[in-house]
């Protein structure tokens, strides 16, 4: 059974500037979900996404957006980006979205901004 | 609103002993979902154990077991017969939204020293 897999590890980027993170679901999960995580606190959920259409959102502006694929994988954007997007970001996925099943997450893709 | 309250930023334990993570909570929905996550210093969150708001059994998985208050609100997490590699962050979370989408909300997290 393949885990969650996120892409890239680390990434560096600068004020205004835009970024696309990416994540693979494990295998026969139907559902991404997306966490900021910044230093010292705990993840906060930014949208989740089910048979390739948001399916929640959490208090993030509309330049954080997203997109599922047919294969289940996603993929996190962000434009015109500030210091305080400086985190780490967390994929997660279940296999359907209801409550009581355990999102299984990826080791995420650590994001600095100069 | 939901919200989950950890209120221990660090804890230490000694090898081989059992140690007891708090964790209180605060929702209005009847139907609910409590899951404690371990997050070593690699950044991965790793599922440890589920408890649902109408189990009348406290959850068990191996060495962790979850004692459920409902009254209190209360979901505190036990780790019996502690291990050096169980030195992480560990993260309390609750399961919130509608049943076809639901977010998990967690806590600030307890850091957990485990001494040889």
């Amino acid at each position: 059974e393949t885990g969650v897999t996120q892409s890239p590890t680390h990434l560096i980027k600068t004020r205004g500037q835009q970024v696309t993170l990416r994540c693979s679901s494990q295998s026969g999960h139907n559902t991404v979900s997306w966490y900021q995580q910044a230093l010292g606190q705990g993840p906060q959920f930014i949208f989740q996404y089910y048979r390739e259409e948001e399916n929640g959102r959490g208090n993030f502006p509309p330049r954080f957006s997203g997109l599922q694929f047919p294969n289940y994988s996603s993929e996190l954007n962000v434009n015109a980006l500030e210091l305080d997007d400086s985190a780490l970001y967390l994929c997660a996925s279940s296999l359907i979205s209801y409550r009581n099943q355990p999102q299984h997450f990826g080791d995420g893709t650590r994001l600095s901004i100069l | 609103a939901q919200k989950i309250t950890q209120t221990q930023p660090g804890m230490f334990v000694q090898e081989k002993e059992a140690v007891t993570l708090d964790c209180t909570y605060d929702t209005s929905d009847q139907s609910y979902g409590l899951f404690w996550y371990k997050q070593p210093s690699s950044g991965e969150m790793i599922f440890l154990i589920y408890q649902g708001s109408y189990d009348e059994q406290n959850a068990t998985e191996g060495r962790y077991s979850l004692n459920f208050q409902k009254a209190r609100k209360s979901a505190n997490l036990v780790i019996s017969a502690s291990q050096l590699g169980d030195s992480a962050m560990y993260f309390c979370a609750m399961s919130a939204g509608m049943d076809s989408s639901y977010k998990l909300i967690f806590g600030s997290g307890t850091r957990l020293l485990v001494r040889p």
